[in-house]
């Protein structure tokens, strides 16, 4: 149980377009999940926060209008990286909250690479 | 505020050899308590954890961490490594509700044959 897919794993895309990651919890219902960049070598830095139905709380420095997250269900969040540029080269992870035993469960992780 | 601190950043052990990796945490109210194991290119796995009860938690692949609240430390040890263990490992708190986590800076562990 407790299982977290990402789509895609792995993303290649030109520098201006917008791209949406998927995050979904498999087997349970997650009020909350969480979005993560890992950069090699490092550890997570969350990014923001995001609740089911609300909008999502943003971590110090991260730019909303860049990296729009949605979270429409109780088991999808999607994160999406507008007019991405090299520097949004990244590892994104997510994750999400089960209610009742207050333990995150993390995705596989998508690797982003803007040309 | 809470942090944890991995002590050592990189830890090389033979095959076969006690694992130890150390976790600090520093915490005003009782956390939670994570490891996370994760393989390259992959996201984190849930090795174990702590929240309330005994303070010996055995987890996945025969990793064991014990509380010590005394000591502020939640490390982890396995008592014989495997070439397979070799990956990056993440100590992490919460608090109860698990929303607010804060990861260690991770260990990478090297088994050498």
């Amino acid at each position: 149980g407790a299982v977290v897919s990402q789509h895609p794993s792995w993303v290649i895309c030109k520098s201006g377009t917008s791209v949406k990651i998927e995050c979904r919890s498999l087997d349970f219902q997650a009020t909350t999940m969480f979005w993560y960049r890992q950069f090699p070598k490092q550890s997570l830095m969350l990014m923001a926060t995001s609740n089911e139905g609300s909008k999502a709380t943003y971590e110090q420095g991260v730019e909303k209008d860049k990296f729009l997250i949605n979270h429409a269900s109780l088991t999808l969040s999607t994160l999406t990286v507008t007019s991405a540029h090299p520097e949004d080269s990244s590892f994104y992870i997510c994750s999400a909250r089960d209610n009742i035993q207050s333990t995150q469960y993390f995705g596989p992780g998508t690797r982003l690479l803007v040309l | 505020a809470q942090s944890v601190t991995q002590l050592g950043s990189h830890v090389s052990v033979s095959e076969g050899a006690l694992v130890l990796l150390r976790c600090n945490y520093s915490s005003s109210v009782p956390p939670y308590l994570f490891w996370y194991v994760q393989y390259p290119n992959q996201g984190l796995q849930l090795l174990l954890k702590y929240t309330t009860g005994a303070t010996l938690v055995k987890g996945i692949n025969g990793f064991e961490a014990e509380f010590k609240k005394s000591e502020t430390s939640f490390h982890l040890t396995k008592p014989s490594a495997h070439m397979s263990d070799a990956a990056e490992y993440f100590c992490a708190v919460s608090d109860i509700t698990g929303n607010q986590f804060y990861f260690g800076t991770g260990t990478s562990l090297t088994v050498i044959p």
